[in-house]
């Protein structure tokens, strides 16, 4: 079957601290990969997506950067977080026809 | 930049009834879906229907797309506790390689009380 894993579920960050987030699927092989960002309370925004290994493309201009070493590993990072980093991160990968699955997301505080 | 909006951002109504949210959209489309989040969690793909259908049904949920109207509508029938969570429209978009990505409305907040 096909799942995805993200990790971790929550994380507390000093400002300034770096940042990895990973995101893993199973069941499926070169699928598009995509990480969004959720503020408090608003629908959910696209940061990075990856169609490929080694490939990223950017949606918004950010702190944030993204890569994908392996063909179902997406990783998310910062080199120094800022406050405004803080959010909800989703992980997800498109099931053609059916959809978008997503990980169960990391909440991330940056103090 | 979102693409549409969900009407209402919240509702709140009693178990056993029914509950219609509905979503707009600006651009042409090829299908839309519905998600749904309980609270602090991911995503849950709920329905997903193309723009040469006008109705969909899945157990209680019941889907309905006018793209002259460019609209939806998601309806819950027989509401029950487990139903409370937010509830997203979405629409895809192009991107360059192929790929595509989802745009979200801004939810609607459902509360079913017992």
């Amino acid at each position: 079957s096909q799942t995805i894993h993200q990790w971790p579920a929550t994380l507390v960050q000093p400002v300034g601290s770096p940042l990895s987030l990973e995101c893993t699927v199973e069941g499926t092989s070169n699928p598009n990969l995509y990480w969004y960002r959720q503020a408090a309370g608003r629908g959910l925004q696209l940061l990075f997506y990856s169609v490929g290994i080694g490939q990223i493309s950017s949606e918004v201009p950010q702190n944030l950067s993204a890569s994908r070493p392996q063909d179902r590993q997406f990783i998310l990072s910062s080199k120094k977080l800022l406050l405004s980093d803080s959010g909800f991160y989703l992980c997800a990968w498109k099931n053609t026809g059916y959809g978008y699955t997503f990980g169960s997301g990391t909440r991330l505080t940056v103090v | 930049s979102q693409q549409g909006e969900e009407d209402p951002q919240a509702l709140s109504i009693q178990e056993g009834e029914n509950a219609t949210m509905n979503c707009s959209y600006k651009t042409s489309i090829n299908n839309l879906q519905w998600y749904r989040q309980n609270s602090g969690r991911g995503l849950v793909h709920l329905i997903l229907i193309r723009s040469n259908e006008r109705e969909k049904h899945s157990g209680r949920l019941r889907v309905t797309l006018d793209t002259s109207k460019k609209s939806s509508s998601l309806l819950i029938t027989a509401s029950r506790a487990a139903d409370t969570a937010s509830y997203f429209c979405a629409t895809e978009r192009g991107l360059i390689q192929g790929a595509q990505k989802l745009v979200f409305g801004q939810g609607t907040r459902l509360t079913i009380n017992p």
